[in-house]
């Protein structure tokens, strides 16, 4: 079993749709939790950290359900832009500063 | 800040070829990481390093492959003899603290 498992997808909407990602992570040790953004030939980069309260940053959402091993990313009035690969990301507590990646969903805004 | 920088943006190589990537990790941060991306497996931790001494190199695929950091402004990740199940695109990142990485730009690497 993969460490972060996310759907693949793609998802394929249109432009002002609502879209939800969802990934789980299988160590219980995971301490620190993030979404990273990938366009495409492109490098990853730090969209949001997710805290357990959850957290929002504009159109975007991120939820945390530790109990669950769950973590959730949601994209409201999605623009042509949003299109990418979103990462889904932990940090494991006794790991030190590696992050495992999950392999990405994959999402196309069509006009 | 320049970010953290690799080179070369492109390879092509040929089999059994030596290759050697490069990357210089943004000033002050003190965690480096090499990273592989292809379609099937996604993204791997090939090796990191904390202040320059390699900690965890498990993902490291084989012998062929082998990564130096010779001071906290440089790293190289080589590749000998190199194979086509070797073509990847390959990314260095660096942290201060362990957490919200950023990459460099990859290196595109095209065994043949």
């Amino acid at each position: 079993r993969k460490e972060v498992e996310q759907d693949p997808g793609p998802f394929n909407v249109p432009e002002g749709a609502t879209v939800a990602f969802n990934c789980t992570y299988s160590n219980s040790a995971s301490q620190s939790f993030f979404w990273y953004r990938q366009d495409c030939r492109k490098e990853p980069k730090l969209l949001m950290s997710v805290y357990s309260s959850g957290n929002e940053d504009g159109r975007f959402t991120a939820q945390l359900n530790r109990a669950s091993q769950y973590i959730s990313l949601l994209i409201r009035d999605s623009k042509l832009s949003d299109s990418a690969t979103y990462l889904c990301v932990v940090n494991v507590y006794n790991q030190g500063g590696k992050l495992i990646f999950g392999q990405g969903t994959e999402l196309s805004v069509k006009p | 800040d320049a970010g953290v920088i690799q080179s070369p943006r492109h390879e092509v190589t040929e089999m059994g070829q030596e290759v050697t990537l490069r990357c210089k990790p943004i000033s002050g941060h003190d965690y480096l990481f090499w990273y592989r991306q292809t379609m099937m497996r996604g993204l791997e931790l090939l090796i990191y390093f904390n202040n320059n001494v390699p900690i965890d190199d498990s993902g490291m695929p084989e012998d062929r492959f082998s990564a130096k950091m010779p001071n906290a402004s440089f790293s190289t990740l080589k590749i000998q003899p190199s194979e086509p199940r070797d073509s990847a695109v390959y990314f260095c990142a660096s942290s201060s603290t362990g957490y919200g990485y950023t990459f460099g730009s990859g290196t595109r690497l095209t065994v043949v």
